[in-house]
């Protein structure tokens, strides 16, 4: 079945510093990947929308400038938080699909950001 | 906007029990449905995905029942086992005009516990 690859599961970064994270899918072109961001015991909330090789499209109140996504492949796109501040330490999480999305979404296994 | 609600929070069973999460939504006007679990501090497994046009789908001790028309799906796990305690979390798939993409959106989520 689909796979998508998500690194660092963790990590740990001072104040004011940047991050990347990585979302592959590992066996199939992922036209569409999407970025979701868990806070403790909520449920996933999505912050944008990332079409290959165009610019992504960000939910209301998700500022683009803090999170830059880059999908510069069909089967890898990037999420870098800029300028990290402690407010930022969440559960992020990216999730890849075939099309458009109809048929299913597929989920990498996230990544833990603690910002100190 | 997409309102999903997912009955009971939390559910302790003993092992060996069947059980029934349930999974409400506002507009019935979905593509699809898809059931997810959520292990702590992981990401999400695809469970079972319902197209719109169905009315139930079964993977082995799971099956999940759609009423489009009523907003209403439910997971139903037979035999449960310890291995099945975990997050499960139930997400409509409906178009997104702003992103040109199919989007979900999610339930809080029902934490289960399974006990030996």
């Amino acid at each position: 079945g689909a796979v998508v690859s998500q690194h660092p599961s963790r990590v740990i970064c001072k104040s004011g510093t940047s991050v990347k994270i990585e979302c592959r899918s590992l066996d199939f072109q992922a036209t569409t990947m999407f970025w979701y961001r868990q806070f403790p015991k909520q449920s996933l909330m999505l912050m944008a929308t990332s079409n290959e090789g165009s610019k992504a499209t960000y939910e209301q109140g998700v500022e683009k400038d803090k999170f830059l996504i880059n999908h510069a492949s069909l089967t890898l796109s990037t999420l870098t938080v800029t300028s990290a501040h402690p407010e930022d330490s969440s559960f992020y999480i990216c999730s890849a699909t075939l099309g458009k999305g109809a048929q299913g979404y597929t989920f990498g296994s996230g990544t833990r950001l603690t910002v100190v | 906007k997409q309102e999903v609600t997912q009955i009971p929070a939390a559910l302790s069973v003993p092992e060996g029990e069947n059980l029934v999460l349930n999974c409400s939504f506002t507009d019935s006007a979905i593509y699809n449905l898809q059931w997810f679990r959520q292990d702590p501090g992981k990401g999400l497994t695809s469970l079972l995905l319902i197209q719109s046009s169905q009315r139930e789908q079964t993977s082995g001790r799971l099956n999940a029942s759609l009423d489009k028309s009523s907003g209403r799906s439910t997971l139903y796990i037979a035999a449960s086992q310890p291995g099945d305690s975990a997050t499960y979390l139930c997400a409509t798939i409906q178009g997104h005009s702003g992103a040109g993409s199919y989007q979900l959106t999610f339930g809080k989520g029902t934490k289960l516990s399974v006990i030996p």
